[in-house]
């Protein structure tokens, strides 16, 4: 199975802060890779595609990049509803795997 | 728009079989793989399986290998997924989801329970 390392854990930090989350996996899935957000008792909802496709309806402060086996989502300036966990996830092969998740909360 | 609608909560004992429901609306149901993950409390998120409801192709994760099935019924639109010889550790959040992971049912809690 393809492992999905994410750092960090979690981060304490401000609204108006940059986040930068990042993703490794352990081989390579070209940009088979989604972002995720959660908030508490919610479904995950996807954030980015494809490693750096927006999916519609989500602010542009989210970005995506990498491929191959490195990649990052940053938010440019936090929003107060943007305190929530983040995850991976790797579609190249089944089984999906996910990264262990980041809860960005407030500082 | 789309919408996966999954049945509700379950209480089941250990050794006992559950079976979760997920209804699809707002596409064409045999075009999209679906897939199940599941979530613990306060854990991540785990796959279990997809299958293919135009086909009826499945294929599960070694892990539950033994122990999931899915079905699919495409004249309702809906899957099954049935996790049989539940233990403690099966209490979570179960999720069926599309197969470009961009649309989620609003999970289904079961609890394993003596």
């Amino acid at each position: 199975d393809i492992q999905m390392t994410q750092s960090p854990s979690s981060l304490s930090t401000s609204v108006g802060d940059r986040v930068t989350i990042t993703c490794r996996a352990s081989q390579y899935i070209y940009s088979y890779l989604n972002w995720y957000q959660q908030k508490p008792g919610k479904a995950p909802k996807l954030l980015i595609y494809a490693a750096s496709t927006l999916q519609s309806g989500v602010p542009s402060r989210f970005t995506g990049s990498g491929s191959g086996t490195d990649f990052t989502l940053t938010i440019s300036s936090l929003q107060p509803e943007d305190f929530a966990t983040y995850f991976c996830q790797q579609h190249y092969i089944t089984p999906w795997t996910f990264g262990q998740g980041t809860k960005v909360d407030i500082k | 728009q789309v919408q996966l609608v999954q049945s509700g909560a379950e209480v089941k004992k250990p050794g006992a079989s559950v079976k979760v429901s997920c209804k699809a609306s707002g596409y064409n149901f045999t075009d999209s793989f679906l897939h199940w993950v599941r979530q613990a409390p306060g854990q991540g998120l785990e796959w279990m399986g997809w299958i293919s409801p135009g086909t009826g192709k499945r294929k599960y994760s070694r892990k539950f290998q033994d122990r999931v099935t899915i079905i699919a019924d495409t004249s309702a639109s809906t899957a099954d997924m049935e996790l049989s010889s539940l233990r403690s550790e099966d209490t979570a959040l179960y999720y069926c989801v599309t197969g470009g992971g961009d649309h989620w049912g609003q999970g289904t809690l079961v609890t394993v329970s003596s």
